[in-house]
């Protein structure tokens, strides 16, 4: 596609279940970000890939959150055991350009509600 | 780490101007971003300034002052459809994240 795409776009789960989270960036897109977005709130940064290595996973708020991207195309954030905290936007976004000084083109978005 | 300040809403009258201001503290400044959220979509990219001044795109301008850690993002000809959320972001040098701030609400009444 066109755009970068999210899956799915609506997810709820109840508390202690585990979710995946899909993003299939622009094709030929270095850098790729994932971002959680309370309602009201602007995104806050959880990990970042450059190609198939994660070189940043500072803003994962616990062990309970993992992302993949082994092919260095599709990646994958995984919630375990979720909790209702974790309810919010799960955004994704890819870059051309490695780091931060490109253009970011975000998914629209996982709505992830924890019952 | 960062700290970057914008107001949480504002309002203006269509047709006018609007500017919506935004300060950051960071070390290793590595340029500044804004982008647009429309409610319950995606953010889109805006503008991209990494130098001293004013860069100017059709109705939406963007200027940057390095030393005062100050930027703005000028809206002119206001239409309905601004009516969003401008999220101010800056990237540092040392990390490849952006930083997001908490957006501005913009809402345009006729």
């Amino acid at each position: 596609g066109a755009g970068v795409s999210q899956s799915p776009r609506y997810k709820v789960a109840k508390r202690g279940q585990d979710v995946a989270l899909r993003c299939d960036p622009i094709s030929g897109h270095v850098s790729l970000f994932w971002y959680q977005q309370a309602l009201g709130q602007g995104p806050e940064f959880l990990t970042y890939f450059q190609n198939e290595a994660q070189l940043d996973k500072s803003g994962l708020p616990s062990d309970r959150f993992f992302a993949e991207r082994p092919e260095g195309s599709v990646s994958t954030l995984k919630i375990q055991r979720t909790q209702q905290e974790d309810s919010a936007v799960y955004l994704c976004a890819s870059s051309l350009t490695t780091g931060n000084t490109g253009e970011l083109f975000f998914g629209e978005g996982s709505r992830l509600t924890v019952l | 780490g960062q700290n970057i300040d914008q107001p949480t809403e504002m309002t203006a009258t269509e047709g006018a101007i609007v500017q919506i201001n935004c300060t950051y503290q960071t070390s290793g400044f590595n340029g500044l971003f804004w982008y647009q959220q429309h409610a319950g979509e995606a953010p889109t990219f805006l503008s991209y300034n990494v130098l001293d001044g004013l860069e100017e795109k059709g109705r939406f301008s963007s200027f940057l002052s390095r030393s005062k850690g100050y930027s703005y993002l000028l809206l002119k000809e206001l239409q309905m459809k601004d009516s969003a959320s401008y999220l101010c972001a800056v990237g540092n040098r040392g990390y490849q994240k952006v930083t997001f701030g908490i957006g501005t609400k913009l809402q345009v009444i006729p």
